[in-house]
């Protein structure tokens, strides 16, 4: 069965600092890894994806993620953050058994101080 | 990118009545769609996956009499919450997986907040 794990719940860091959100996972079999943004009140925003291939990805608004197989990791990383990145980010995982399945982290919280 | 759209993006109803949720591709085929709900300052949970035409797949726990899914077309399905309480008060979020898009991605609608009285 999979899982994932968001080792923080909460992150706060200055502006224009660099920052990573930690996450783990565990599957039986091959993964998709997903990272989302949700601000207040809204939907999710796909921020990133690794489905294959290289293992560093790149997202929008700066953030890229690097898929850690040996450590079945997905850390979510940017090298300088802004107040407007104030948000909820989620780690998700989808597996293909039969039938697609996404589950989510629990969160982290990113605050931005000016 | 595709589209996802919920209606409504709010609704309050009294206990004891039903609410329907509505959940549409916009310029794509949802083969299957999924439905979630999220409590404040939480995950979102897993509730059911639908695929066009069948039956849904309920999540451990979750009471398929309460939370009725109907996906009869390839770009709507439906979420009625039947005889609500205040204790299903929470954020509904569907998302989608089709023919246009890739096929390892959900496309995710804005959600549908409900508030029960």
């Amino acid at each position: 069965a999979q899982s994932v794990t968001q080792l923080d719940s909460q992150v706060p860091v200055f502006e224009e600092a660099p920052v990573e959100l930690r996450c783990n996972y565990s599957s039986s079999v091959s993964v998709y890894l997903f990272w989302y943004v949700q601000y207040p009140n809204q939907g999710l925003q796909l921020l990133l994806k690794y489905l294959s291939g290289s293992t560093l990805v790149k997202g929008i608004n700066g953030f890229e993620a690097e898929f850690n197989k040996s450590q079945t990791s997905f850390h979510l990383r940017k090298p300088s953050v802004h107040i407007s990145d104030t948000a909820e980010y989620f780690c998700a995982v989808s597996e293909w058994t039969g039938g697609f399945k996404t589950i989510f982290g629990a969160g982290t919280r990113l605050f931005v101080k000016a | 990118g595709a589209v996802v759209s919920q209606h409504p993006s709010r609704v309050i109803c009294k206990s004891g009545t039903s609410v329907k949720i509505e959940c549409r591709s916009l310029d794509f085929q949802a083969t299957t769609m999924f439905w979630y709900r999220q409590f404040p300052k939480q995950s979102l949970m897993l509730m059911a996956t639908s695929n066009e035409g069948s039956k849904a797949t309920y999540e451990q726990g979750v009471e398929k009499d309460k939370f009725l899914i109907n996906h009869a077309s390839l770009t709507l399905s439906t979420l009625t919450v039947t005889s609500a309480h205040p204790e299903d008060s929470s954020f509904y979020i569907c998302s989608a997986t089709g023919l246009a898009g890739d096929s390892y991605e959900q496309y995710f609608g804005p959600g549908t907040r409900l508030t029960v009285t």
